[in-house]
């Protein structure tokens, strides 16, 4: 059964600080997802990404294949970020499911 | 375009009562997909659809149906509320399953008593 593991459970970080979140997973995936959820809010998209490194202004996404690892980084820390990140792996090909970690709640001080 | 749009936002019902949570996407994605999310847990599938017509069981089907009669909608039904099915559900759409972007609507706050 291919688990998502994610850490920590909880972050909190003073403005500009970099931060990293990291997710595991068990076996061999299509893609994988990195989502953010604010307080009583939606599920955003933020990467989607099966090799290397993505970045989107000061969030960048990068995953290991080999290592089945995927981290999570946010640089120059705001209170705007404050929110729970949520890893999500896709499996059985392009068409597959998707299996989600339980989320990393980050929480930005001024 | 409103990307994928749910209704009711909060519903609260009683034990034994039934309801139908709304989703509806105009992306054209063939891919749709119900989940909760519950305190301490990740997002659970309940049921997906890979295309009108076509619908199967996720990690936890017991207690909803759905049916997929248009591209665009998706319905998820409760049979019979119970307590357990306090929630949080999301529904979500895509070109196709975990390979491709996922767009998630707003979620849909369900309290049975």
């Amino acid at each position: 059964k291919n688990e998502v593991e994610q850490s920590p459970q909880n972050l909190t970080a003073q403005e500009g600080e970099f931060i990293t979140i990291n997710c595991s997973y068990s076996v061999g995936i299509s893609a994988l997802h990195w989502l953010q959820q604010h307080p009583g809010g939606g599920i955003v998209s933020l990467f989607m990404l099966s090799s290397g490194k993505k970045k989107h202004g000061r969030l960048i996404a990068t995953i290991n294949i080999q290592e089945k690892h995927s981290s999570l980084h946010i640089t120059a820390s705001h209170p705007r970020d404050s929110a729970v990140y949520i890893c999500a792996v896709g499996y059985g090909g392009s068409q597959g499911n998707l299996i989600f970690g339980k989320g990393t709640k980050l929480s930005v001080k001024p | 375009n409103a990307g994928v749009t749910q209704t009711p936002k909060f519903q609260v019902l009683k034990t034994g009562q039934s309801m139908t949570l709304q989703c509806a996407q105009d992306m054209n994605h063939e891919y749709m997909s119900w989940y909760r999310q519950d305190p301490g847990m990740g997002l659970r599938l309940i049921h997906y659809s890979v295309g009108a017509g076509i619908t199967d069981q996720g990690e936890v089907p017991n207690g909803y149906n759905v049916s997929r009669s248009t591209t665009e909608d998706f319905p998820l039904r409760l049979l019979s509320a119970a307590p357990s099915q306090t929630s949080v559900y999301f529904c979500a759409s895509s070109y196709g399953g975990g390979g491709y972007e996922q767009y998630f609507g707003p979620g849909t706050r369900l309290t049975v008593t």
